[in-house]
């Protein structure tokens, strides 16, 4: 079972698009992260919100804690934002704080 | 600016082999992760730690094993490499429920 679903899975955008990819949890949440990867690897945290709605740049996230999901806009894309974006439901497990389960990713492409 | 680093970006060993991946941060963060990245699986923990000496299981910790002597450093061990666990290998690290998850830039193992 898939605790954490995104859509759309894959998605190509023309530039200056607005872009939605949304992310539902069946999970009791602390928090829900979403997060960056580029071809190459590495993973950058773009936000974490436990409530509400945060703006970052062209980048904002919602979240509807009552209906278990989340949304990432951004607004105006461009190519550099092509990348995966990956939710990822944070939830107490074991001894430790911060354990994170992770949507599948939407791999985004964004052509001029 | 660089928070947490792992050894090899690349690495090729054989079947049999024993690896050794090392992850240091340097935010004095208790709660350390090991994840293994497949495509169409997504990111799965393999092992946990959230303090100096303690560890714990995830959900795919068969042929792994964890070490944590000083609360920087996270090593995931390979006893016996097999060709099933060429992935892509991610550690992370996380100061406390909602707060930012910081990863490292990702090590690619190649079994052969």
């Amino acid at each position: 079972k898939n605790e954490v679903e995104q859509s759309p899975q894959n998605l190509t955008a023309q530039e200056g698009e607005f872009i939605t990819i949304n992310c539902s949890y069946s999970v009791g949440i602390s928090a829900l992260h979403w997060l960056q990867q580029h071809p190459g690897g590495g993973i950058v945290s773009l936000f974490m919100l436990s409530s509400g709605k945060k703006k970052h740049g062209r980048l904002i996230a919602t979240i509807n804690i009552q209906e278990k999901h989340s949304s990432l806009h951004i607004t105006a894309s461009h190519p550099r934002d092509s990348a995966v974006y990956i939710c990822a439901a944070e939830i107490r497990y074991g001894g430790s704080q911060g354990n994170l389960i992770f949507g599948k990713g939407t791999k985004l492409s964004v052509k001029p | 600016d660089v928070k947490v680093t792992q050894s090899s970006r690349y690495l090729v060993k054989r079947t049999g082999e024993k690896v050794f991946l090392e992850c240091v941060q340097d935010m004095d963060h208790e709660n350390m992760f090991w994840y293994r990245q497949d495509p169409g699986l997504g990111l799965r923990l393999i092992y946990f730690s959230y303090d100096v000496k303690m560890k714990e299981k995830g959900d795919i910790p068969e042929g792994y094993s964890v070490s944590r002597e000083k609360k920087e450093r996270f090593s995931l061990i390979l006893e016996s490499a097999s060709t099933n666990q060429t992935s892509m290998y991610l550690c992370a690290s996380i100061l406390a429920l909602n707060t930012e998850a910081f990863f490292g830039q990702g090590t690619r193992l190649t079994v052969v």
